[in-house]
């Protein structure tokens, strides 16, 4: 069945760049039935959806991110990416992706998502 | 972005016992209401979509109702294995947004 694991630095220093890949394995996401999420969990709390991509390279982001978050795919490596500019410490989360079906693509509007990754764990310091 | 709320935020219960979670959108969000269970550690795990329909390999005792602006999740049974948080999330428009979670403990 399908399987998704995070991969990326555990820890990032303020003000760099965060970049996680997230890597496909027992499925092809170039799919169209299915859209590419990230989601993050900030210590003992709960679930921010961060944004997710369509095969067709198509993005929806969460305006909370205001503008520093870019969500990639490479279909050729069944992989999709999630890059975060300007880290603080409000950044360390753990952070997980996960894949969720399609129900209008031009919309963003779907069903939940039922296969997410371990989530990776990571943390904004000097 | 559509805020989701939860009720309660924590609930202790038995084994065996009839458990039920509300979920209230901020608007209308027509059936796009999904459930998850997550234990400490974990990622979540997807049990209801669409309001109703339970993902395969989901229990029977899990189950879910409402349309609009109100939902439900019912565990009609609970089992040792139930103890966790649950959250509602909407997936009717982005940012998809979801409720902050129930923790169900053991009474």
């Amino acid at each position: 069945q399908v399987q998704l694991q995070e991969s990326g630095p555990g820890l990032v220093k303020p003000s760099q760049t965060l970049s996680l890949t997230c890597s496909v394995s027992g499925g092809s996401i170039s799919s169209g039935v299915y859209y590419w999420s990230w989601i993050r969990q900030h210590p003992e709390k709960g679930l921010e959806w961060l944004g997710f991509i369509y095969y067709s390279g198509s993005t929806h982001y969460n305006p909370s991110l205001k503008s520093r978050g870019t969500i990639s795919i490479d279909t050729p490596k069944n992989q999709f990416s999630l890059r975060l500019t300007s880290v603080t410490a409000a950044d360390t989360a753990v952070y997980y992706c996960a894949r969720g079906r399609v129900v209008v693509a031009a919309t963003g509007q779907g069903y939940g998502m039922d296969v997410w990754g371990q989530g990776t764990t990571v943390t904004v310091s000097s | 972005d559509i805020q989701m709320t939860q009720s309660p935020s924590a609930l202790s219960a038995s084994v065996g016992d009839r458990v039920t979670i509300s979920c209230r959108a901020s608007q209308s969000i027509t059936s796009y209401l999904n459930w998850y269970q997550q234990k400490p550690g974990k990622a979540p795990k997807l049990l209801i979509y669409a309001a109703s329909n339970l993902q395969s390999g989901v229990p029977s005792r899990f189950s879910g109702s409402g349309s609009g602006t109100d939902f439900t999740l019912t565990i009609s049974s609970l089992q040792p294995e139930d103890f966790a948080t649950y959250y509602c999330q909407q997936t009717y428009s982005t940012p998809q947004t979801f409720g902050q979670g129930t923790k169900l403990e053991i009474k």
